[in-house]
């Protein structure tokens, strides 16, 4: 089975200030598959980022930046210099290898202040 | 392309009634999927499809059912609603594979009295 953790619930951050949230997930697969989606206060949620099991790089994004460290178990997200639209809860889901079951985590609300 | 379109936004029952949430894709995707989203708990697989004709179950499904007769469309039904059920659900659709980010519906609110 899979499980995603995101242990934050709730950060608020001043805005032009860094914020990073914590992912960890447990997986028996030794392919796996990790994401991240955005959902606005308009409740859509926006595919962010992929990443493959296989794949340690880290990837920059613009203001988005994503640490994936396979010894901790750990997909991390930084947001860089926060702006108010980035107010948003973060979701960090997985998938298993050979389906496409995406396991959630409970997801980061994120308030930046003007 | 529409993408992933979900009726109704919006909708109130009482408790015992019965309802179909609709769940169009226009990508020709294999995968089609529902999930609820309750505060504080994430986003919960209810069912999922892998084709037409094919379905099973997902990490919460009592009290829900589906059917996928076709490959554009993937409708969940309530049976008996119940307040347990009030919840924004979420249709998604993605290519067959997991390396496939999905992509997600605008949501159906409903509220369960």
């Amino acid at each position: 089975a899979q499980k995603v953790t995101q242990a934050q619930t709730e950060i608020s951050v001043v805005e032009k200030e860094d914020v990073t949230l914590d992912c960890v997930y447990e997986t028996r697969d030794t392919t796996y598959y990790l994401f991240w989606y955005k959902q606005p206060p308009s409740g859509e949620l926006v595919f962010l980022i992929r990443r493959n099991s296989f794949d340690e790089q880290n990837e920059i994004s613009g203001r988005y930046s994503w640490n994936f460290q396979k010894s901790t178990s750990s997909f991390n997200f930084t947001i860089t210099a926060s702006q108010v639209v980035d107010s948003a809860v973060y979701f960090c889901a997985l998938a298993g290898d050979g389906n496409n079951r995406l396991a959630f985590g409970k997801g980061n609300q994120v308030v930046v202040i003007p | 392309n529409a993408g992933v379109t979900q009726t109704p936004k919006f909708q109130v029952l009482k408790t015992g009634q019965s309802m179909t949430l609709q769940c169009a894709q226009d990508m020709n995707h294999e995968y089609m999927s529902w999930y609820r989203q309750d505060p504080g708990m994430g986003l919960r697989l209810i069912h999922y499809s892998v084709g037409a004709g094919i379905t099973d179950q997902g990490e919460v499904p009592n009290g829900y059912n589906v059917s996928r007769s076709t490959t554009e469309d993937f409708p969940l039904r309530l049976l008996s609603a119940a307040p347990s059920q009030t919840s924004v659900y979420f249709c998604a659709s993605s290519p067959w594979g997991s390396s496939y980010e999905q992509y997600f519906g605008p949501g159906t609110r409903l509220t369960v009295t």
